[in-house]
Parts: structure tokens; sequence; C-alpha cells
């Protein structure tokens, strides 16, 4: 199993592009999130969804939107980016009846 | 609201001696308690979680965690502290009434010298 995956790695936006964060997992879980984290502020939900074709808003849904298709895949999408949206993004995923969250490796986000 | 915190931006600990990283936590009723690692330019891994029974709970690469109810607390420690430990700890707290959300702590670095 490739567990969770992420793509791109790195990224450099100008203010006002609009990109998609891409995420999936091969472990048909159905509980997936987004968390956006930043020097001092720990981890912070964005966005999640508990199934396909369900998604939920987070404490900082703000500037984001999110689909979920596909019990794999779960894309985090900026419709018009800002500097407030520079940071490191990570994708998670777990099993409904399970407590353990299985994270990917991140994605390094700067808007300029 | 539930939330959890942890004191410490910074532990320090010489390898070989035992290492503390504390975490305290604010919910109504029995809480759902976790403890998660990130090493760095990687993203976070399960280490532990406290759901019922025995305060003293063990997890991977030699942790324990003990709850204490009446202190609201979920500390994380190790007996021998190793440099290959060196890392970024979140205590997390699982949500109740909404899929089982996870809110994080801010983190703790944790810098374990030779």
């Amino acid at each position: 199993n490739a567990g969770v995956t992420q793509t791109p790695k790195f990224q450099v936006l100008k203010t006002g592009q609009s990109m998609t964060l891409q995420c999936a997992q091969d472990m048909n879980h159905e509980y997936m999130s987004w968390y956006r984290q930043d020097p001092g502020m720990g981890l912070r939900l964005i966005h999640y969804s508990v199934g396909a074709g369900i998604t939920d808003q987070g404490e900082v849904p703000n500037g984001y939107n999110v689909s979920r298709s596909t019990t794999e895949d779960f894309p985090l999408r900026l419709l018009s980016a800002a500097p407030s949206q520079t940071s490191v993004y990570f994708c998670a995923s777990r099993k409904t009846a399970s407590y353990e969250q299985y994270f990917g490796p991140g994605t390094r986000l700067t808007v300029t | 609201a539930q939330s959890v915190a942890q004191p410490e931006d910074q532990v320090n600990v010489a390898e070989g001696n035992p290492l503390t990283v504390k975490c305290t936590y604010s919910v109504s009723g029995n809480p759902y308690l976790f403890w998660y690692v990130q090493y760095p330019n990687r993203g976070l891994q399960f280490l532990l979680k406290y759901i019922t029974g025995d305060n003293l709970v063990k997890g991977s690469y030699g942790f324990e965690a003990e709850f204490n109810k009446s202190q609201t607390s979920f500390h994380l420690k190790k007996p021998s502290a190793l440099v290959s430990d060196s890392a970024l700890y979140f205590c997390a707290v699982r949500e109740k009434g909404s899929q089982g959300n996870l809110i994080f702590g801010k983190g703790t670095k944790l810098s374990v010298k030779p």
C-alpha cells in the first residue's frame, strides 16, 4: 500500500491564481480530511469527508473548496490564492470505526 | 468547546534521560486523547491513544502516556530518550459529535542532545 499520497510536494503561486492540491489513499478509508499547519498554531482542520459524495467544513474553510467523487481521492481547491494561505497542507484518512489517522507527507505552498 | 494545550514550545533533554512532554485537555465528558509525532519534512505519525481503561497507555517507539482525570492531563513520557526522538510532538483530542475530527495542540519541539 502506498498509504496517503499528496502532490505536489512544493508549489509557489501568485496572488489570485488557482490550483488544486491532490490527495489519494489506497486503504479504502471512508474518512478523509485536510489540515493546514502554521508555525505556533498546530494543525487546523479545513474540510473533511465521511464518504464519497459527502463533505463538510472544518475550523478554517474559507478560501478552500473540496469534493469527494470517489473513496480514494479528496482534492483541495484554492480558487483565488492569497498570501494568508501560505502554509503546509496535510491530507489524512482513516476507517470510520478507527481512531488512528494516517497522514500524507504534506504540500508546502507559498503564495506571493 | 473542546481543546488541548501544550504549555511548552520546546523541551530539551539529554540522551538517556527520561523525557516528559506535557498536554492538558478541556473536554466535557470522557475524552479520547492522542499523541502524534512529526519528524522533519514528514507527515504526522500516530504514537498512542487513550480511549478508556488503564490510565497508563503504551505506544510506539517506547513511548507511553499517563491519563490523569483529576488534573485533566495526558503527558507523554519515555524512560530513556534517544537522539532520534527529536521531533515535533502533537497532542490531540477527538471532537464529540463531529464524525471524530481531531483538535490538535500547537505542538512541542523535543530536542534530545547526545
